[in-house]
């Protein structure tokens, strides 16, 4: 089976720009995360989505949207690019959305804005 | 939300036995810990997740004490493909939101 994936792999943009980031879980998997993670930080949690739902929101200005497919794929769209959205940015999928639950990462799209 | 702290780096030998402990003074009730290791260029990778007492896997241990207040990671007999950052994650429970916080990772480099 595939693991999750993630798309592009690397992406370059400018002050201002918007950016769409797209996630495919594992399949089965109802539930999808998102993740920024800066160089040298860990992941700090953006977003959850189950069952279509948002489930969770981390503490990422509204500039950061989301949404998950039928398919149970996600993106993530960020507008108003700003130079410190340079970062990795993670997508990881579960079966379920709380307790006892293993994420699988995908391996991120790497964004540069300049 | 509670927040882990942990060594911002270890370094060890083949074959020793490692551990990283991790504080989580302000864990919730119902979170439960959870541990991850991330190689360069790639996501982390899920290792274990426990809620008390002691939680053992085919690749590590996870040792709670009685308070919850603290965790340690035990890695047996590591090689050197185990040098990665190992981050310690509390939450997943209702007090947090089902949201877990990740800390800033303990790199750990495995000396021949």
């Amino acid at each position: 089976d595939a693991g999750v994936t993630q798309s592009p792999t690397h992406l370059i943009k400018t002050r201002g720009q918007h950016v769409t980031l797209r996630c495919s879980p594992i399949s089965g998997h109802k539930s999808v995360s998102w993740y920024q993670q800066v160089l040298g930080q860990g992941p700090q949690f953006i977003f959850q989505y189950y069952e279509k739902e948002e489930r969770g929101r981390g503490n990422f200005p509204d500039r950061f949207s989301a949404r998950q497919f039928p398919n149970y794929s996600s993106e993530l769209n960020v507008n108003a690019l700003l130079l410190g959205d340079s970062a990795l940015y993670l997508c990881a999928s579960s079966l379920r959305d709380r307790g006892i639950n293993e994420q699988f990462f995908g391996p991120g799209t790497r964004l540069t804005v300049l | 939300l509670a927040k882990t702290t942990q060594p911002i780096s270890m370094d060890s030998y083949e074959g020793q036995e490692v551990n990283i402990t991790c504080s989580h003074n302000n864990i919730a009730t119902n979170d439960y810990i959870t541990w991850y290791q991330q190689f360069p260029s790639q996501g982390p990778r899920f290792i274990i997740q426990g809620y008390k007492t002691k939680v053992t896997n085919e690749v590590a241990s996870l040792f709670i004490p009685a308070d919850r207040k603290s965790s340690t990671l035990s890695l047996p007999r590591v090689s050197l493909s185990d040098t990665a950052v190992y981050y310690c994650l509390v939450g997943g429970g209702m007090d947090s939101n089902y949201q877990l916080i990740w800390g800033a990772g303990t790199k750990l480099i495995i000396k021949p």
